[in-house]
């Protein structure tokens, strides 16, 4: 089955202790990318990939860091974590670049309380 | 940039009642548009995407949508809602230059009166 694993579910942490949020894809998908969900925003970009060891800053970068060392995988860091962070995070792939049938597939979203 | 506006924060419609969610968009060039759902503590499910051609776009769960250029609209409707629809709406356009970026609206919380 085609899907998008995030891990952990759930997380509770306190400011200042790094944490990593891994995010897997089975697709064999180039693109991937991290958005956080608040209330009356909608979904944001904080990082995407077009392919291994390519990354790049979306749309709220701060706070966070990625690495894609390999094509399944795409862990979104939080070296220091703070209050603000406090969010629900969605990893997603996409099937390819330029102009076709291009579907974002969501993973099931990790939510994140930081004290 | 690409953007988009959900107008409505919550719409609350009467169970067998007719729904329509508004959208609309602001992209330079032709707009890959998409809908999704997200129900209370779940995550994104696809409702139904546009890329070109036919303008009137049929999803799951009996949900179509429009594309319409001149007034930079995809409105979602259902003719008959269920109680089971309630849940939030995401509008959302995929910028191509700009990283296969989805760019989102602020989602619409429906809400359905039994």
């Amino acid at each position: 089955e085609a899907q998008v694993t995030q891990n952990p579910r759930y997380l509770i942490t306190v400011t200042g202790k790094k944490l990593t949020v891994t995010c897997s894809q089975n697709m064999n998908h180039e693109y991937m990318s991290w958005y956080r969900q608040d209330p009356g925003l909608g979904l944001r970009q904080i990082y995407y990939s077009m392919n291994v060891e390519v990354t790049d800053k979306g749309d709220v970068p701060e706070g966070y860091k990625v690495s894609r060392k390999e094509k399944r995988n795409f862990p979104l860091i939080l070296e220091s974590p703070s209050p603000n962070q406090t969010s629900l995070y969605f990893c997603a792939s996409i099937s390819s670049q330029g102009a076709g049938q291009e579907t974002q597939y969501f993973g099931p979203g990790t939510r994140l309380l930081v004290l | 940039a690409q953007s988009v506006t959900q107008p409505d924060i919550h719409i609350t419609v009467s169970e067998g009642a007719s729904l329509e969610l508004r959208c609309n968009y602001s992209y330079g060039a032709t707009p890959y548009l998409f809908w999704y759902v997200q129900s209370p503590g779940q995550g994104l499910q696809l409702l139904l995407k546009y890329f070109s051609g036919d303008t009137l776009v049929q999803g799951i769960k009996g949900f179509e949508a429009e594309f319409k250029r001149s007034q930079s609209s995809f409105n979602l409707r259902k003719p008959s809602v269920h109680w089971s629809d309630a849940a939030e709406y995401f509008c959302a356009v995929l910028g191509m230059e700009y990283g296969n970026k989805l760019v989102f609206g602020a989602g619409t919380i429906l809400r359905v009166k039994s």
